[in-house]
């Protein structure tokens, strides 16, 4: 089993709709979430972080985690083509050792 | 306030030589984490240095190394280098702050080694 696994893309949807990306992780000492955009040939880029169960709204993104199902996801609301990304979700036990999934690659359609 | 920056952006190395990557934090971060990433493994974590300490290392051959100086920018270096280990090399600085675990990562080195 991995200890992070999101699920498989990719995931496109069409301008102006919620793009949902889940994450679950198997570490149940995991204490701190955090979700990264990679846009092709660059590095990935830190969007969100959320560290206690529930929402995190930041603009478009919300964060939401449940500790005790070990589940985390992302919703875009509003997507845009600029959105067009893999998204990473990466889980530490507060350590700077960051777990990550495999990514899902998300396309916004115009 | 400036990002990550690491150096050199690109390297083609052949097998057998050793190669030396360096990373500079965001200034005031004092932890840096190195990470590989390829295609086929995804992003693995390498190592990660605090106030010149290794303080936490992932599952790599002893053929990788790091160090971090006292201005807090870190080196990492490769010896022996198979072809395996071309991967795009991203280091990643934290404030390390109380509470604060967010990691911000540079551009990366792109290893080719050949």
């Amino acid at each position: 089993q991995k200890e992070v696994e999101q699920n498989s893309g990719p995931l496109s949807v069409p301008e102006g709709a919620i793009a949902s990306l889940n994450c679950t992780y198997s570490d149940r000492g995991s204490q701190s979430f955090f979700w990264y955009r990679q846009y092709s040939g660059k590095s990935p880029e830190l969007i969100m972080s959320i560290y206690s169960n529930g929402d995190k709204e930041d603009g478009r993104f919300t964060a939401q985690l449940n500790k005790a199902s070990q589940y985390v996801s992302l919703l875009i609301r509003d997507s845009q083509p600029s959105d067009s990304a893999t998204y990473l979700c990466a889980v530490s036990r507060n350590d700077y050792k960051l777990s990550f999934g495999a990514g899902t690659t998300v396309t916004v359609r115009a | 306030k400036a990002g990550v920056t690491q150096t050199p952006r690109y390297l083609i190395k052949t097998r057998g030589q050793q190669v030396t990557l360096s990373c500079s934090p965001i200034s005031g971060h004092r932890s840096v984490s190195w990470y590989q990433q390829t295609p086929g493994q995804g992003l693995q974590f390498l190592f990660e240095y605090f106030s010149e300490t290794q303080r936490n290392k992932g599952n790599f051959p002893g053929r990788f190394s790091g160090r971090q100086f006292s201005n807090s920018r870190s080196e990492m270096n490769v010896s022996t280098l198979e072809l395996g280990d071309s991967a795009l090399y991203l280091c990643a600085s934290s404030h390390s702050g109380a509470g604060n675990y967010e990691q911000y990562f540079g551009p990366g080195t792109r290893l080719t080694v050949t």
